[in-house]
């Protein structure tokens, strides 16, 4: 059960699009249709952005969409704000009826 | 509206049982396909997904923990507890609870986390 691999950082600048990458195997990201995306600021909990690929929840910014692709899911947030600064997490469902996150991405806002 | 808090000790000794329990209100296990997961997360580290205990007490363990973890829940008090045994300093980290529809494999709702420090 490894974690899902990350990019450990990527930035932007106010206004640019950034996407941040979430590669697992055949056993989670690429047989499920189960990834999820959270935002996390310092010292807080985690806020889902993303479920099930692409479904935003109610009250989540149509500025986060996600996507899937083979054994890799992608973050993109369009229109960067200073807000997103955080860290980035996904998660996928595992075929050992467990779940598994990722390594994180620390997005940073020029 | 839904809240989950978590509660138990800050420090513990390195070989001993932690036990913490999560109380939430909101929700209720009684209401088909509810489920509460422990999710823990070291200082400066990533999100690790510890278990899992569903409406109809199915359970689900991190395979590299599972030895370790046992996750019950209490439908009257609305509390769900996890006991981690032979605890190591490796284990210091937050460790958070969340709410999950059962059907969906994402955490909704979450807790504010509780830090625990393991340390002789």
């Amino acid at each position: 059960q490894s974690a899902l691999t990350q990019p450990a950082s990527v930035s932007g600048s106010p206004g640019q699009s950034i996407t941040i990458s979430c590669t697992g195997t055949s056993n989670d990201v690429g047989d499920y249709h189960y990834v999820s995306w959270y935002q996390q600021h310092p010292d807080k909990a985690p806020k889902l952005l993303i479920s099930e690929v692409n479904i935003r929840p109610s009250g989540i910014s149509n500025r986060f969409s996600g996507s899937k692709s083979g054994n890799t899911a992608s973050l993109t947030i369009s229109g960067l704000q200073a807000e997103d600064e955080a860290d980035y997490y996904c998660s996928s469902y595992s075929s050992i009826n467990t779940q598994v996150f990722g390594t994180g991405t620390k997005v940073t806002v020029l | 509206q839904i809240t989950l808090q978590e509660s138990g000790p800050t420090l513990v000794k390195p070989t001993q049982t932690l036990t913490l329990t999560c109380t939430f209100s909101g929700f209720s296990f009684s209401t088909s396909g509810v489920a509460v997961g422990w999710i823990r997360q070291p200082p400066g580290k990533a999100l690790e997904w510890l278990a899992l205990v569903n409406w109809r007490d199915d359970e689900r363990y991190s395979s590299s923990l599972k030895s370790r973890l046992t996750i019950t829940k209490d439908t009257s008090k609305n509390q769900v507890v996890l006991t981690m045994t032979n605890m190591d300093p490796l284990d210091t980290a937050t460790y958070f609870c969340a709410h999950r529809w059962t059907h969906l494999w994402s955490f909704d709702y979450w807790g504010q986390g509780t830090l625990v420090t393991v340390s002789s």
